[in-house]
């Protein structure tokens, strides 16, 4: 596609209840990046992918968080047990990789959690 | 490791007014140091960047100068428009820790 989708664009759940985020990159892209943004708060980073490389999980907020990318394209963040506190926008970005290269930015998943 | 130091907002001015945002970094080896910006309603967008000591990155009136003596980055447009009105983020990338890291963001509003 043209850009970074993300899917669903918006999403309401029960506290408790587990989500599915998608992410599809833009194609040839080997670098892949969620990051949160909450209400007011800046960009905090989640997990980054690059090529076949051992993601960077480094910025999961804890183990109920997970995400995977199948066949180095598609992304998927899984959320189990949401908790109110996880009601933020979960962004998606990709790039060529290499270190200096820009990150695209899909339009972001707003999770709200009742 | 690496982070990104940026001026608290938000930041009000009017149209035509000088604007400055300042950024600071802490890195080590030679990092690229980007800005990012989020207009209302929209995405993150890339505004500019510079992958080295003493480069200018320029977009739309905006520039800003990779000092690593200082280790600042900070944004500047000497005549803002109501249209800048948004949210900028300063961010960088190191080899070897290729994630971006962001600052805080600063929001900035014009005035008419």
């Amino acid at each position: 596609g043209a850009g970074v989708s993300q899917s669903p664009s918006n999403k309401v759940t029960e506290k408790g209840k587990d989500v599915e985020l998608r992410c599809d990159p833009i194609s040839g892209h080997t670098a892949l990046y969620w990051y949160r943004q909450s209400l007011g708060q800046g960009l905090e980073f989640l997990i980054y992918f690059q090529g076949n490389s051992a993601p960077d999980k480094s910025g999961l907020p804890s183990d109920r968080f997970s995400a995977e990318r199948t066949g180095g394209s598609v992304s998927t963040l899984t959320i189990q047990r949401t908790q109110q506190e996880d009601s933020a926008v979960y962004l998606c970005a990709s790039s060529v990789g290499g270190g200096n290269t820009e990150a695209f930015f899909g339009q972001g998943t707003r999770l709200t959690v009742v | 490791g690496d982070s990104v130091t940026q001026m608290e907002g938000p930041v009000t001015l009017s149209e035509e007014a000088f604007l400055t945002i300042n950024c600071t970094y802490t890195a080590t080896g030679y990092p690229s140091l980007f800005w990012y910006v989020q207009y209302p309603g929209e995405g993150l967008q890339l505004l500019l960047k510079a992958t080295k000591a003493d480069d200018k990155g320029s977009n739309k009136g905006f520039e800003a100068t990779y000092r690593k003596e200082t280790t600042s980055f900070h944004l500047e447009k000497g005549s803002v428009q109501v249209s800048d009105s948004a949210v900028y983020f300063c961010a960088l990338t190191n080899f070897g820790n290729e994630k971006l890291t962001f600052g805080t963001g600063t929001r900035l509003t014009i005035i008419p």
